[in-house]
């Protein structure tokens, strides 16, 4: 079991509301990436952060947005949902310029109505 | 760009066999890294077996062992002696060491194993 946690676990939202899921990294990894799985399919590359800074985007628009704390620990912010945000979205740690594998939490399972 | 590719949507195999799981990727990237990963049915994703492009011998974990063939460009996931914990979908990734794509990691699509006892 790796030292990542997410939550909450499970939510619902409406479409068009705003969310906010959480992400405690591993003790000692200082870089956090986000991550989200649609069913059935690899997770895709959001963004991830590196000293509280964005460090690297994938092809997600300004609505997704993230902040990372002082403790390492992240929040990923969604605005205006729409149905399709409806996933699994993964935290992973671990540390920059290391050839490590990253750890992941067990993901928040979203879904949009 | 980096790109996975795994073929297998679905394999089965029976407990106690061996079994192989097909990944080929495609970078530019002249250092990378290459990953497998676990993914139960309650979502987490758990490292498997790491296997760098200049590793000269190919990575073992335990069962876990990955065929690396850099010419070839494939990394198959080789888990020995199946248990029926092994059912999951497995996924193979990869992350460019160097330059500016050693920031993520780029997933394929998944393999569903299934063993049955």
């Amino acid at each position: 079991e790796t030292g990542v946690t997410q939550s909450p676990t499970h939510l619902i939202k409406t479409r068009g509301q705003q969310v906010t899921l959480r992400c405690s990294s591993q003790s000692g990894h200082n870089t956090v990436s986000w991550y989200q799985q649609a069913l059935g399919q690899g997770p895709q590359f959001i963004f991830q952060y590196y000293r509280e800074e964005e460090n690297g985007r994938g092809n997600f628009p300004p609505r997704f947005s993230g902040l990372q704390f002082p403790n390492y620990s992240s929040e990923l912010n969604v605005n205006a949902l729409e149905l399709d945000d409806s996933a699994l979205y993964l935290c992973a740690s671990s540390l920059r310029d290391m050839n490590t594998e990253a750890f992941f939490g067990q993901g928040t399972r979203l879904t949009v109505v | 760009a980096q790109k996975i590719t795994q073929t297998q949507p679905g394999m089965f195999v029976q407990e106690k066999e061996a079994v192989t799981l097909d990944c080929t990727y495609d970078t530019s990237d002249q250092s990378y890294g290459l990953f497998w990963y676990k993914q139960p049915s309650s979502g987490e994703m758990i490292f498997l077996i790491y296997q760098g492009s200049y590793d000269e011998q190919n990575a073992t974990e335990g069962r876990y062992s990955l065929n690396f063939q850099k010419a070839r460009k494939s990394a198959n996931l080789v888990i020995s002696a199946s248990q029926l914990g092994d059912s999951a979908m497995y996924f193979c990734a990869m992350r460019g060491l160097s330059g500016g794509s050693n920031y993520k990691l780029t997933f394929g699509k998944g393999t569903l194993l299934t063993v049955n006892p």
